[in-house]
Formats: C-alpha cells, sequence, structure tokens
C-alpha cells in the first residue's frame, strides 16, 4: 500500500513561515490534500489539488508538489495556526484513501 | 450552512456491535460521496470506508473490511457505519466526511467534529 510520510512535529516562531513536507514515491504525479485538525474542533480542508486554497483558508496557506515530496507552507505564521497537519492522496493501486501520518505544528 | 453531526458512539465490549450515524445539513446529500474517517487516540487520521452517491459502490479499508458495513439513506439526509465483531483496535473518534466532486481524488470537504467509540472490557 501507498505510503505518505510526515515529519512528526515542526516549530517555529510567530511571524516566520513553516514548511510541512509530505514524502511518498512519485507523490509528485498525484493529488494532495492537506488538513488542519484542531483539538475539539471539526477536520478543515486547508490546501486542495496540491495548491488551491478553499474559501476562507488565508492567502498564507500555500501548498506545493513534485517529484517525491509536497510541501504546506504557512507563511507569517500566528497562534492561531498551531495545529496538526495531514497530507492525503488517493491511492488507486490500493482502491484507498491514504493519510500521512500528521505534523504537530507549534508556533514558539 | 453545511453541518454533518455523527452519533451513536459509546463504549462497546470486544466482540460487540455499533451503529454510527451522520446526519447532513445545508447541502444536497444525496448528490455527495461519503466517507468514514478515524482517529485512534494519539495517532493519525485513518480512512474507514466510502460510498457512492446511490449506495452501489462501496470501498473498506483493509483493516475493517468484513466487519464494518457502510449504508446510507438519501431521503433522511443520514450515513450509518454498522460495526462488528469490534475489537480494542477500533477505539477511535469516528469522524464522517463528504468527497468534493465525483472523483475519487477529490478531496474530503466537510468533516463533523466526530463521535468516540471506544472498545473495552
Amino acid at each position: 500500500s501507498y505510503v505518505l510520510t510526515q515529519p512528526p512535529s515542526v516549530s517555529v516562531a510567530p511571524g516566520e513561515t513553516a514548511r510541512i513536507t509530505c514524502g511518498g514515491n512519485n507523490i509528485g504525479s498525484m493529488s494532495v490534500h492537506w488538513y488542519q485538525l484542531k483539538p475539539g474542533q471539526a477536520p478543515l480542508l486547508a490546501i486542495y489539488y496540491n495548491n488551491e486554497r478553499p474559501s476562507g483558508i488565508p492567502e498564507r496557506f500555500s501548498g506545493s508538489n513534485s517529484g517525491n515530496t509536497a510541501t504546506l507552507t504557512i507563511n507569517r505564521v500566528g497562534a492561531g495556526d498551531e495545529a496538526d497537519y495531514y497530507c492525503q492522496v488517493w491511492d488507486s493501486s490500493g482502491d484507498a484513501w491514504v493519510f500521512g501520518g500528521g505534523t504537530k505544528l507549534t508556533v514558539l | 450552512q453545511v453541518q454533518l453531526v455523527e452519533s451513536g458512539g459509546g463504549l462497546v465490549k470486544p466482540g460487540g456491535s455499533l451503529r454510527l450515524s451522520c446526519e447532513v445539513s445545508g447541502f444536497i446529500f444525496g448528490d455527495y460521496y461519503m466517507s468514514w474517517i478515524r482517529q485512534a487516540p494519539g495517532k493519525g487520521l485513518e480512512w474507514v470506508s466510502y460510498i457512492s452517491t446511490s449506495g452501489t459502490s462501496k470501498f473498506y479499508g483493509d483493516s475493517v473490511r468484513g466487519r464494518f458495513t457502510i449504508s446510507r439513506d438519501n431521503a433522511k439526509n443520514t450515513l450509518y457505519l454498522q460495526m462488528s465483531s469490534l475489537r480494542v483496535e477500533d477505539t477511535a473518534v469516528y469522524y464522517c466526511a463528504s468527497l468534493y466532486g465525483s472523483g475519487t481524488a477529490t478531496p474530503f470537504d466537510y468533516w463533523g467534529q466526530g463521535t468516540l467509540v471506544t472498545v473495552s472490557s
């Protein structure tokens, strides 16, 4: 089955840029989606189709995808961005939706 | 305003059964593909099951295939997950989520807040 690899944690200072990676074999050929999870809240779609932002998501959020790595970038990070972030793809060979292990973003 | 509200979670013994429901409002439920996704305590997200708009196409994750059954009632705007032969490792918060568009590579655009299932003796 297809495996997505994320760093367990990323820490950044307020106002800096956070980059969260998602590794997978030839992931650049797939559509990657990113979700934000905060305690007690419904998960939120943050980026879809690699670099599209849903309405309501700040322009500070962006995505890229090439080769074996997809990246979620959050500019000018604030305390409100502290959350767990998950990447996700559709694995056509296994008929399954696959999530990465998640990355905890900490704002120092 | 889109709302997905899960219910039916609770404490169940290993080997037992439970049925989860997800009531949807704010969009035409019958037009959307739907899924169940879970998160075990301290763990990441795991996709559980998928159902097409008409209910004729269903997929399951390897860990639940043969034990869980997904279904829907479009007249009641409700998604279900019948869980049987439950195991301790099925303990998790279960989310229902809608799929954007009609393809399998589409994202999960709306999620509920989840319902907790605890399997313990």
